[in-house]
């Protein structure tokens, strides 16, 4: 049974950083995509980026180019996503997501969304 | 960045009775690897959302076979053939075609009569 469990609820002042992490189980990590999904107080849902751990190489959309950083430690298990210059646009619950591939088999790219985390609430707030 | 809009945004349905989302997408989800990168998820209230359809029309592990998914090009639709009382929440259609720009219709919230 896959899990990704997220870390707990931040409160941030503006113009800091914040670093969300996620942790999987249940699913071969090196035939992992991760991504990370936002989703602002009664909003939709927003993608922010993501990685596959065995290339390590994090794609970001053009919108959070520059302020959103998305790393893997295979030795943990563990994605992070650090988002700088916080405004209080950036109150949100972040989401963690994440495509397993079947044994033998290596995502290519982080098409394909199957499993979310709890959800982590940052709130941006002076 | 390929926008998304799903009709209607709000629907009310008997138990029992069927239902359809559309959603439509401002360029072709058709990738040159012949592929349609087009999916389907349900946010139950105070829940993280949860796959549904993958693909197209392809149902989710665990998904009851009520729900189905068609479509191609920029029309695409997911069906309930008998709603349940436990199929209320927001559905969202995702593209995923462009890499660099993952997005998300706005949601359609579906509630019981």
């Amino acid at each position: 049974q896959v899990q990704l469990v997220q870390s707990g609820a931040e409160v941030k002042k503006p113009g800091s950083s914040v670093k969300v992490s996620c942790k999987a189980s249940g699913g071969t990590f090196s035939r992992s995509a991760i991504s990370w999904v936002r989703q602002a107080p009664g909003q939709g849902l927003e993608w922010m980026g993501g990685i596959i751990p065995i290339f390590r190489a994090p794609n970001y959309p053009q919108k959070f180019q520059g302020r959103v950083t998305i790393t893997a430690d295979e030795s943990t298990r563990t994605v992070y996503l650090d988002l700088s210059s916080l405004t209080s646009e950036d109150t949100a619950v972040y989401y963690c997501a994440a495509y397993f591939a079947p044994s033998g088999y290596y995502p290519k790219t982080l098409r394909r969304i199957d499993h979310w985390g709890q959800g982590t609430l940052v709130t941006v707030s002076s | 960045d390929i926008v998304m809009t799903q009709t209607p945004l709000s629907l009310s349905v008997t138990p029992g009775q069927p239902a359809s989302i559309s959603c439509k997408s401002s360029q072709s989800l058709l990738h040159s690897d012949g592929k349609t990168y087009l999916y389907w998820y349900l946010q139950k209230p105070g829940q993280s959302p949860q796959l549904l359809i993958y693909e197209v029309s392809n149902r989710f592990s665990g998904v009851p076979d009520r729900f189905s998914g068609s479509g191609s090009g920029t029309d695409f639709t997911l069906k309930i053939s008998r709603v349940e009382a436990d199929d209320v929440g927001v559905y969202y259609c995702m593209q995923s075609t462009q890499l660099r720009g993952l997005t998300f219709g706005p949601g359609t919230k579906v509630d019981i009569k």
